[in-house]
């Protein structure tokens, strides 16, 4: 079965430190993963996908992800981190191999930005 | 710029009432999916659609069902309002674009309270 972990509910970082948040997956074909983010009371905002090639996206804002295949997991990085980067951060996952559109989100990482 | 754009931010019903959740695209998307947001659940998917008056259940479609008349519209009806249905409602849309590429646009989002 598909599925996507984020092992942490809450990233604490100071302001001007790098940053990283968790991804791994489960998928039974070639994965297509993204990164969303989620400010207060607004809906998801894209902020990368990985479907083949570099495994090194770079996204809005400032971020990218790292894709790795053996350990399945795409960790969402920024190498300077701003207090309004505090926000809920979603990673998602669709199997390759299905023709639906689905996507399985994580349960989110909120993540504090401190001055 | 992708719209998508919700009838309501914010809705109050009683148990037992019928419910709509309207959401409208301005980017021709064929794809669109109808969410549900809870703390900890992350983002769970209700129905989808992949074209006009086509539709397939996600994962939790019990208590909900849905309508697509038009391209641009999709509806989420609560047949009969139950307490357990408070949460975040998310529309989102995309093109049907290579295979699992497609990036998933969201609406602001609709919060609701059944009392």
């Amino acid at each position: 079965a598909q599925s996507v972990a984020q092992p942490e509910d809450q990233v604490n970082v100071a302001e001007g430190n790098p940053l990283t948040v968790k991804c791994t997956y489960s998928v039974s074909g070639n994965p297509y993963l993204f990164w969303y983010v989620q400010y207060p009371n607004r809906g998801l905002q894209f902020l990368l996908k990985y479907i083949t090639g570099d495994n090194l996206v770079k996204g809005s804002y400032g971020f990218e992800a790292e894709f790795n295949k053996s350990q399945t997991s795409f960790h969402l990085k920024k190498p300077s981190a701003l207090v309004s980067d505090s926000a809920l951060y979603f990673c998602a996952v669709r199997d390759g191999s299905s023709n639906t559109g689905k996507l399985i989100f994580g349960q989110g990482t909120t993540l504090q930005v401190k001055p | 710029d992708v719209k998508v754009t919700q009838s309501s931010r914010y809705l109050v019903k009683r148990t037992g009432e019928k419910v709509f959740l309207e959401c409208v695209q301005d980017m021709d998307h064929e794809n669109m999916f109808w969410y549900r947001q809870d703390p900890g659940l992350g983002l769970r998917l209700i129905y989808f659609s992949y074209d006009v008056k086509m539709k397939e259940k996600g994962d939790i479609p019990e208590g909900y069902s849905v309508s697509r008349e038009k391209k641009e519209r999709f509806s989420l009806i609560l047949e009969s309002a139950s307490t357990n249905q408070t949460s975040m409602y998310l529309c989102a849309s995309s093109l049907p674009g290579l295979a699992g590429a497609e990036t998933q646009y969201f609406g602001p989002g609709t919060r609701l309270l059944v009392l």
